[in-house]
């Protein structure tokens, strides 16, 4: 069974541009989430779904940042206009909602290392 | 608000020995789930232990086993016969199984030395 994919592993891009990170999360779970991970703040939750609802966004650093689900299988992250301060890795994680024990592992995509010069 | 710390940034070990990180974490819900994750020079995010907090039996996984001790907040993660393949981060993370959200610890990089 495929794992999380994420595209692209690797964006270099100028200050300014838009970029626009993808992902697909595993058949059949109903929760996606948008990780960022740095030297200085580590992994940081940007924004989950749930059934392709937005959960929680109050990780999204700020407007520049959007994310959207349209459908159970495709996710994408923007940001418009980059800045180099968010050069980072971006993670795109699923899981599933468990009757017995509710939601437990993520599962992780390889991620996307994102460079803004 | 729940979080997690992991006190050690960096850590070593000689093949073949033991090594044990720490992590504790702070919450008020009484049902919660903790992991281990590991994240070698690769960059991919692997689980390498799960424990309930309803399960008082500490969870165990080949070569490694955890330390969860509840009243304490605290979960270690101890590597038996370290290999050079376990140098990696290594990552505790705290998750609610109402939410579908894990808080991460910053992280302890191991370094295995031959």
């Amino acid at each position: 069974d495929a794992g999380v994919i994420q595209s692209p592993r690797h964006e270099v891009t100028e200050m300014g541009q838009e970029v626009t990170l993808r992902c697909k999360p595993i058949s059949g779970h109903d929760y996606l989430f948008w990780y960022r991970q740095t030297m200085m703040r580590g992994l940081e939750l940007l924004i989950y779904f749930n059934n392709n609802v937005p959960i929680d966004d109050s990780g999204m650093p700020e407007d520049r940042f959007s994310a959207k689900m349209p459908n159970a299988s495709f996710s994408t992250l923007k940001i418009q206009p980059s800045e180099p301060r968010d050069s980072a890795v971006y993670f795109c994680a699923s899981s599933y909602f468990n009757r017995g024990y509710g939601t437990g592992e993520l599962f992780f995509g390889e991620g996307s290392r994102l460079t803004v010069l | 608000a729940q979080t997690v710390t992991q006190s050690q940034p960096e850590m070593s070990v000689q093949e073949a020995e033991t090594v044990t990180l720490s992590c504790t974490y702070d919450t008020s819900e009484s049902n919660y789930y903790l992991f281990w994750y590991k994240q070698p020079p690769s960059r991919q995010m692997i689980l390498v232990i799960r424990q309930e907090a309803y399960k008082q039996q500490n969870a165990t996984e080949n070569r490694f086993s955890v330390n969860f001790q509840k009243a304490a907040k605290s979960f270690s993660l101890k590597i038996s016969d370290s290999q050079l393949g376990d140098t990696a981060m290594y990552f505790c993370a705290f998750g609610l199984g109402s939410q579908g959200n894990l808080i991460f610890g910053k992280g302890t990089k191991l370094s295995v030395k031959p």
